[in-house]
């Protein structure tokens, strides 16, 4: 079974940008969640998508947004980027709620300058 | 609010010294603890869930147990390729909102 692969790898964009990042789950797993990763810190909740819905988010402003789409891959935007969005931002993938178990991406470094 | 700490932050051992890791909580309604393995530039790579105080699992030299308020990750005779940052997660849903609540993980250095 492939795992969680995610694009770009790595990604540098200046404060006030816009980004789009992607992610692929995993074969047969249904809900997406991204965390957001800081240097030497563990990986904060953003928010979940089970089914194309919304069904859980931490506190990140609105301008942190996704998507999931049909085939339950998703996407994450960030808008008006500030320095402090500078993280490695991970894709989990899971079936259901991800009480079994969660597979994780390699991420995507992202720097803002 | 949810809440893991990790402890220590950083453990440096010898090859075949073996420790504990530790991982005390506060999630409210928890209804699982992970642990994660993760190498630099890396995706959390899953090791453990623990879903009810005194479980315990085991996977090669590793052994991770549970109680109400903590959770520990013993590495019996580490070896090099053991050195890792290991997380330790919370999870929990409130209301529909389930997610995982992580520590920041306690670097592990094996030196031969």
């Amino acid at each position: 079974e492939t795992g969680v692969t995610q694009s770009p790898t790595h990604l540098i964009k200046t404060r006030g940008q816009q980004v789009t990042l992607r992610c692929s789950s995993q074969s047969g797993h249904n809900t997406v969640s991204w965390y957001q990763q800081a240097l030497g810190q563990g990986p904060q909740f953003i928010f979940q998508y089970y089914r194309e819905e919304e069904n859980g988010r931490g506190n990140f402003p609105p301008r942190f947004s996704g998507l999931q789409f049909p085939n339950y891959s998703s996407e994450l935007n960030v808008n008006a980027l500030e320095l402090d969005d500078s993280a490695l931002y991970l894709c989990a993938s899971s079936r259901g709620t991800g009480l079994y178990g969660y597979t994780f991406g390699s991420g995507t470094r992202l720097t803002v300058v | 609010e949810d809440q893991v700490t990790q402890s220590p932050e950083a453990l440096r051992l010898q090859e075949g010294e073996s420790s504990s890791l530790n991982c005390s909580y506060t999630v409210s309604g928890l209804r699982g603890l992970f642990w994660y393995r993760q190498d630099p530039g890396k995706g959390p790579e899953f090791l453990f869930t623990l879903y009810s105080a005194g479980e315990e699992k085991e996977k090669e030299r590793l052994k991770a147990t549970l109680t109400k308020k903590e959770s520990f990750l013993h590495i019996t005779a580490p070896k090099p390729e053991d050195s890792a940052t290991y997380l330790c997660a919370g999870f929990n849903s409130g209301g529909s909102n389930y997610k995982l609540t992580f520590g920041k993980g306690t670097l592990l250095t094996v030196n031969p």
